[in-house]
């Protein structure tokens, strides 16, 4: 079983629709969160980044971090063919208790936004 | 203008042959990483570095190689013992002990001829 899981897609959604994209992840040491957001041939650039469990919004974008049940989310308002990409969620433990600041990437959700 | 500097974009590796993935930051960063991408598997660490002259191996190094002689530049060179190189290779970034968030380069896409 992969530390971390995510649906791969692809997810095909209208323009202005509401994205819903999910990880689950299995490591309790699991404390800090990110989006990274991947077009083609591109390397992943940080959308979002959290901590604790709650919510952490920046303009359309949504964070959510659900500890007890090891469940992140990422929710796209008003979603636009621009925001068409590959999602990755990741995550690392604390710095200090050993690995420095290695990430876990999930798989990657492939996202669509169409006209 | 900071960042993540990956050359060359594409790179195509002959049978037996060694080649070098080119690595260079300007944000003054401490730890460097080197990611292999493939379709369906997200992201898998090859090797990492987080001071110069020391490095340790991620979760798939068999086959590769790095150096860090210097705090901005930590090359990847794909050995002839890699004998499924083709993929799509990229370079992070960050302070080690803020916890930042990795920053990444362009990639590099290795394909063999």
């Amino acid at each position: 079983q992969k530390e971390v899981e995510q649906d791969p897609g692809p997810l095909s959604v209208p323009e202005g629709a509401i994205v819903s994209l999910n990880c689950t992840y299995s490591n309790s040491a699991f404390q800090y969160f990110m989006w990274y957001r991947q077009y083609s041939r591109k390397g992943p650039e940080l959308l979002m980044y959290t901590y604790s469990s709650g919510n952490k919004e920046d303009g359309r974008f949504t964070a959510q971090v659900d500890k007890s049940s090891k469940y992140i989310s990422l929710f796209i308002r008003d979603s636009q063919p621009s925001d068409s990409a590959t999602y990755l969620c990741a995550t690392r433990s604390n710095i200090l208790t050993g690995g420095g600041n290695k990430l876990t990437f999930g798989t990657g959700t492939q996202l669509k936004v169409e006209l | 203008d900071g960042g993540i500097t990956q050359s060359p974009k594409y790179l195509f590796r002959k049978e037996g042959q060694n080649v070098t993935l080119s690595c260079e930051q300007n944000l003054n960063h401490d730890a460097m990483y080197w990611y292999r991408q493939d379709p369906g598997q997200g992201l898998r660490l090859i090797y990492y570095s987080q001071i110069v002259n020391d490095f340790q191996k991620g979760d798939i190094a068999e086959g590769y190689s790095v150096s860090r002689e210097k705090k901005e530049s930590f090359p990847l060179t794909v050995t002839s013992a890699q004998k499924n190189p083709t993929a799509f290779y990229l370079c992070a970034s960050t302070w080690t002990l803020t916890g930042e968030p990795q920053h990444f380069g362009d990639g590099t896409r290795l394909s063999i001829l």
